[in-house]
């Protein structure tokens, strides 16, 4: 069955560069979808990111997009987030997140991975 | 962009009651909404997209009915697996979520 796996560094220095990766098996990321990234505070609610598209195209949430970068590695199956000037607020479990099209338009959510903490910590 | 809105942020029910969650968005956003169901240490959970069509594997006492701006989420008679929290998610304009509801044990 189709499978989403985050991996990251668990714990990110105030001001340096949050790396994550997402792993898709079971289907092959160049298919159709769009693949997208969610966060959540601990005790919060749920952000988009942003989203990409198999060709690199991508949507970025407006408050992060001057810190965002998502990019996909089709041969590899899976694609990834940085999110560069890191602060306390950044600290979440990051999901990600299989996005339904219509036409070439992402809609919702439908199969989500299990979620990686990332801690911005000294 | 979009803000949602749910309430109420918390609903106590017991077992076998009718729940509803209300969801609003700042502006219309057509039918192009989904909910959510999490539960603690858990990714969401896909159960109604498009406002009112029932995710495959979704027991039917799920429903969501609602366009334009006011959305609500039904469950017609609550299970003890349904104890959780719910996100209603817009997809009309960029991506945003409501606040949640948490739906606890009375």
């Amino acid at each position: 069955q189709v499978q989403l796996q985050e991996s990251g560094p668990g714990l990110v220095q105030p001001s340096e560069t949050l790396s994550l990766t997402c792993v898709v098996s079971g289907y092959s990321i160049s298919s159709g979808y769009y693949w997208g990234l969610i966060r959540q505070p601990p005790g919060k609610g749920l952000e988009w990111i942003g989203s990409i598209y198999q060709s690199g195209s991508t949507y970025y949430n407006p408050s992060l997009k001057s810190r965002v970068t998502i990019s996909v590695d089709t041969p590899k199956n899976q694609f990834s987030l940085k999110l560069n000037s890191v602060t306390g607020a950044d600290t979440a479990v990051y999901y990600c997140a299989r996005q339904r099209l219509r036409g070439s338009t992402p809609f919702h959510f439908d199969l989500w991975g299990q979620g990686a903490l990332v801690t911005v910590s000294p | 962009d979009i803000q949602m809105t749910q309430s109420p942020s918390t609903l106590s029910a017991s077992v076998g009651d009718r729940v509803t969650i209300t969801c609003r968005a700042s502006q219309s956003i057509s039918a192009w909404l989904a909910w959510y169901q999490q539960k603690p240490g858990k990714a969401p959970k896909l159960l109604i997209y498009d406002a009112s069509n029932l995710e495959s594997g979704v027991p039917s006492r799920f429903s969501g009915s609602g366009y334009g701006t006011e959305f609500t989420l039904t469950i017609s008679s609550l299970q003890p697996d349904d104890f959780a929290t719910y996100y209603c998610h817009q997809y009309n304009s960029d991506f945003s979520f409501g606040g949640g509801t948490k739906v606890e044990i009375k």
